[in-house]
């Protein structure tokens, strides 16, 4: 399958900071995607992305397809604990959403 | 957002026994539903890919005699486990999307926890 490297692995920081993850593909996609995922749920859809150079917001995030397509960014203004879980990228480099998912961003959020 | 709906949520079963897990579009028909698997603190692999009245696709490494996939109708996929073992204790989700959306984001289902024992 298609290689997808997100990171960083886990981050642990205080509640009000900023943060910033990333992930990158071996090959060109047409579609990037952000979920979250809390512990026994399935996925949650935050942000899609379905176009080169594209910045969109949802709420306190934003995400960024690459220029490049090969890769994509979240971004996490002012955390809060409820911003807690998992954060998995996901990309399809075909046009019916098959797609591979990154190895996921464990987000820790200090009180 | 498009609702799918997935079916037992926890199951436990006996090693040897068979578990059939469903996935239903409840407000759209879905041509094609995906179905992945989930190790405890791993990330989310695409199985295979089941499509409506025809054979399902799977991934590189995946037995297709061991994970039955038929998806009979245009609202409903159904992966069946055979002859289940603790190692294919996982967590299943499966994702689908509406047929007349075309290339848009991917609807997971709640996933469903098999322990195998």
């Amino acid at each position: 399958g298609q290689q997808l490297n997100q990171s960083p692995q886990s981050m642990f920081i205080q509640e009000g900071e900023d943060v910033s993850m990333n992930c990158t593909s071996s090959s060109i996609f047409n579609t990037w995607l952000w979920y979250k995922q809390d512990p026994g749920e399935g996925p949650v859809l935050l942000i899609a992305l379905y176009k080169a150079g594209e910045l969109t917001s949802n709420g306190r995030l934003t995400a960024q397809f690459g220029i490049t397509r090969k890769d994509s960014f979240l971004n996490i203004s002012a955390s809060i604990p409820s911003d807690v879980g998992i954060y998995f990228c996901a990309g399809s480099p075909y046009n019916f959403n098959k797609f591979y998912f990154g190895s996921g961003t464990k987000l820790n959020v200090k009180p | 957002g498009a609702v799918v709906s997935q079916h037992p949520s926890r199951v436990i079963c006996k090693s040897g026994t068979s578990v059939k897990i469903e996935c239903r579009s409840l407000d759209f028909q879905a041509t094609t539903m995906f179905w992945y698997r989930q190790f405890p603190k791993q990330s989310l692999m695409l199985m295979a890919t089941s499509n409506e009245g025809s054979k399902a696709t799977y991934e590189q490494g995946v037995e297709k005699d061991k994970f039955l996939i038929n998806h009979a109708s245009l609202t409903l996929s159904t992966l069946t486990v055979t002859s289940a073992h603790p190692e294919d204790s996982s967590f299943y989700i499966c994702s689908t999307f509406p047929a007349t959306w075309g290339n848009t984001e991917a609807f997971f289902g709640q996933g469903t926890r098999l322990t195998v024992v």
